[in-house]
């Protein structure tokens, strides 16, 4: 089955510390995407990456890092300089087709963070 | 500025009940609406979208139509269930880089 994974679902991270989200796509998508959920915000956009070897800041990239060295994958790393990573992680990936309005973006099932 | 207003929840209804959801947007021209939901737990699921104005998109029951005149996407179901509980996003495209601005979410509790 095609589709987004994320490990793993629940993440606990004491604070000072770094920690990296898995996000892997076998949908051969070139775009893929990160956001952010905290409640009553809706989804915010950290960083994306249309291309291998190329990303993107989004709206709220303080404290994140990323990477895509491989088009199926799409890692996230929440460094200690990120004030409040408590949060809803989605990764998300897409076709990149620039003569349409729109590519669909399909969504992973997201990892919890809770820093301790 | 560019924006995703949606109306806040949380919406209880019993089952088969009338649902609306509101939504508005701002945008300079005429950006493709979306409405994606999430299931408890979950990653969000594309529900229905529409690309251009006056269109209606559809999707299990659901229903929304892009009004130019008054920038809106409202969500509307004519007979709630309980399976229908969940979160509710309206979104609009962000442009060339293919971003999606959201809105803050509506949560729907439905009762039997």
């Amino acid at each position: 089955d095609g589709g987004i994974t994320q490990s793993p679902k629940y993440l606990f991270r004491k604070e000072g510390q770094n920690v990296t989200l898995s996000c892997e796509q076998n949908l051969n998508h070139d775009a893929m995407y990160w956001y952010r959920q905290d409640p009553g915000q809706g989804l915010r956009l950290i960083y994306y990456s249309q291309i291998v070897n190329d990303f993107q800041k989004g709206d709220i990239a303080e404290g994140y890092s990323v990477s895509r060295e491989k088009k199926e994958s799409f890692p996230l790393t929440v460094t200690s300089a990120q004030k409040n990573p408590t949060a809803f992680y989605l990764c998300a990936s897409s076709t990149v087709n620039r003569g349409l309005s729109y590519n669909e973006q399909f969504f992973g099932p997201g990892t919890r963070l809770t820093v301790l | 500025g560019n924006s995703v207003t949606q109306m806040e929840g949380p919406v209880t209804l019993s089952e088969e009940a009338f649902l609306t959801i509101n939504c508005t947007y701002t945008a300079t021209g005429y950006p493709s609406l979306f409405w994606y939901v999430q299931y408890p737990g979950e990653g969000l699921q594309l529900l229905l979208k529409a690309t251009k104005a006056d269109d209606k998109g559809s999707n299990k029951g659901f229903e929304a139509t892009y009004r130019k005149e008054t920038t809106s996407f409202h969500l509307e179901k004519g007979s709630v269930q309980v399976s229908d509980s969940a979160v509710y996003f309206c979104a609009r495209y962000g442009g060339a880089t293919n971003k999606l601005i959201f809105g803050t979410g509506t949560l729907l509790a439905v009762q039997p």
